[in-house]
C-alpha cells in the first residue's frame, strides 16, 4: 500500500482564490510527522510546513494551512490567496517514528498552476 | 539560512561512465540522505547515511552505487556504470535528528542526464 496518496495530478486556480491539495496518508504508527513541499520549476525542494501526529491544532506558516484529519487520515495542504509563484509542483510527505532508515515517504505530487 | 549545496548542477555523461554527485550538508547535521526524481515522477528514496556507514537503503540502491563522506564536510554518491535509467534529478537532504517532527534540508539538485 501507498504510503502517501496524492490523487490530483494537476490543479488550476483563480489567482487571489484559495485552493486545497489533497493528501491522504497510510500508517500504522502512533508517533508520525507530515510534511509540504514545493518544488518549482527550478526543481529545487522547499519546505512548506509540518504537522504532528499528536498536534490538536492545525499547522499554519502564513498563506499556507493545514487541514488535520487525524481520523481520516488526510493532511491537506491549504493556500489562501493564490499568487502567480504559488504554480508549482507539491509534495506531500510523511516521516514515521525514528527507525535505522529514517526515511521520508512522498506521494507523487499535485501541478498547481495559478491562473491571472 | 544555512543550506545543503549541490554541485554540480546538471551533468551529462556517457552510458557506462561512473558520475560522482557532491553535496555539502549543513554543517550539524548528523544524518544524509540521496533521493532521485525521475522527470515528472515521484521522488524516490536511495539511502540513508549515518556515523559513516549506511543506515538504510532501497532497491534502486544497488552494487552500482555508492555513498561516501571523505571529509568532514562532504558527501557524495557514486554511480559506478551509469545506466540511461539513471537518468533522473538526483537530491542529497541532510537533517539535524531523526524524530519524526525533523524536515529534511534538501539541495538545490543535480541533473543528471545519461546519453
Amino acid at each position: 500500500a501507498q504510503k502517501i496518496t496524492q490523487t490530483q495530478p494537476g490543479m488550476f486556480v483563480q489567482e487571489k482564490e484559495a485552493v486545497t491539495l489533497d493528501c491522504t496518508y497510510d500508517t500504522s504508527d502512533q508517533s508520525y510527522g507530515l510534511f509540504w513541499y514545493k518544488q518549482p520549476s527550478s526543481g529545487e525542494m522547499i519546505f512548506l510546513i509540518y504537522q504532528g501526529s499528536y498536534d490538536e491544532q492545525n499547522a499554519t506558516e502564513g498563506r499556507y494551512s493545514l487541514n488535520f484529519q487525524k481520523a481520516r487520515k488526510s493532511a491537506n495542504l491549504v493556500i489562501s490567496a493564490s499568487q502567480l509563484g504559488d504554480s508549482a509542483m507539491y509534495f506531500c510527505a510523511m516521516r514515521e517514528a525514528p527507525n535505522t532508515g529514517n526515511q521520508f515517504y512522498f506521494g507523487t505530487g499535485t501541478s498547481l498552476t495559478v491562473i491571472p | 539560512e544555512p543550506e545543503v549545496t549541490q554541485t554540480p548542477s546538471h551533468q551529462v555523461t556517457q552510458m557506462g561512465q561512473e558520475v560522482i554527485l557532491r553535496c555539502v550538508p549543513i554543517s550539524n547535521h548528523l544524518y544524509f540522505y540521496w533521493y532521485r526524481q525521475i522527470l515528472g515522477q515521484k521522488v524516490e528514496f536511495l539511502v540513508s547515511f549515518y556515523n559513516n556507514e549506511i543506515s538504510e537503503k532501497s532497491e534502486i540502491f544497488d552494487d552500482q552505487f555508492s555513498v561516501e563522506r571523505p571529509d568532514g564536510s562532504n558527501f557524495t554518491l557514486k554511480i559506478r556504470s551509469t545506466k540511461l535509467e539513471d537518468s533522473a534529478m538526483y537530491f542529497c537532504a541532510s537533517s539535524e535528528a531523526t524524530g519524526t517532527e525533523e524536515k529534511l534540508f534538501f539541495g538545490s539538485g543535480t541533473q543528471l542526464s545519461v546519453l
